[in-house]
């Protein structure tokens, strides 16, 4: 199967560390990706790969894995950091999914 | 720098087909370990993975839309071209073109703004 599983929404308080999780079939054999999206924003690339960051990325998000489940974590999470997080990953039939996205919300 | 555009009509009549374009700059299709997908996001709603082409030709297409979807590159122009047919109202979303690497890993490190396009009569 395809399909990536998130929780719909998660809540921290501020400066305080989350883990946003994602599972699927798929992540047994592929890593996952992240993306941070805010409103009226187009996705931006947050973690890849086994736990890379892209230029720009502060170093507050991690990615881990273990069998089918994917984690995104903030470490000290601010303000700025409110809103919605998808995994992606691909299958072995080359497909590309997204998991539902998941709403952070920070106290 | 990489730059991705998508364009192509704001409005789309139900049954009609509809063809975005992405033109990109700041890298070419011809790299090997490339690819340019096409990803939608409803109103309010998920993302959701629709078609992707390689730097080789190599495509794949969303199961569920495989026969609605046609993608293909003009590695001369850098653009890549999403063909989706039958529209319906459901279809109405905001497309986004990204680029794929797999150096390390499969992502889309680079994303257009996006462009909506409504379907209705």
């Amino acid at each position: 199967s395809s399909e990536l599983t998130q929780d719909p929404a998660v809540s921290v308080a501020l400066g305080q560390t989350v883990t946003i999780t994602c599972q699927g079939d798929s992540l047994r054999g592929y890593y996952a990706s992240w993306y941070q999206q805010k409103p009226g924003q187009a996705p931006l690339l947050v973690i890849y790969g086994k736990n890379n960051r892209p230029s720009g990325i502060p170093d507050r998000f991690s990615g881990s894995s273990s069998g089918n489940t994917a984690s995104l974590t903030i470490t000290g999470a601010q303000a700025e950091d409110e809103a919605d997080y998808y995994c992606h990953s691909r299958d072995s039939s080359g497909n590309h999914p997204f998991g539902g996205g998941t709403k952070l919300t920070v106290l | 720098q990489i730059t991705l555009k998508e364009s192509g009509p704001t409005l789309v009549k139900p049954t009609e087909t509809l063809t975005l374009t992405c033109t990109f700059s700041g890298f070419s299709l011809t790299t090997s370990g490339v690819g340019v997908g096409w990803i939608r996001q409803p109103p309010g709603k998920a993302l959701e993975w629709l078609a992707l082409i390689y730097w080789d030709d190599d495509n794949r297409y969303s199961p569920s839309l495989r026969s609605r979807l046609s993608i293909t590159k003009d590695t001369s122009k850098n653009q890549v071209v999403l063909t989706m047919t039958n529209l319906d109202p459901v279809d109405t979303a905001t497309y986004y073109c990204a680029r794929l690497a797999l150096w390390g890993g499969n992502y889309f490190d680079s994303w257009g703004q996006g462009t909506l396009v409504t379907v209705s009569s």
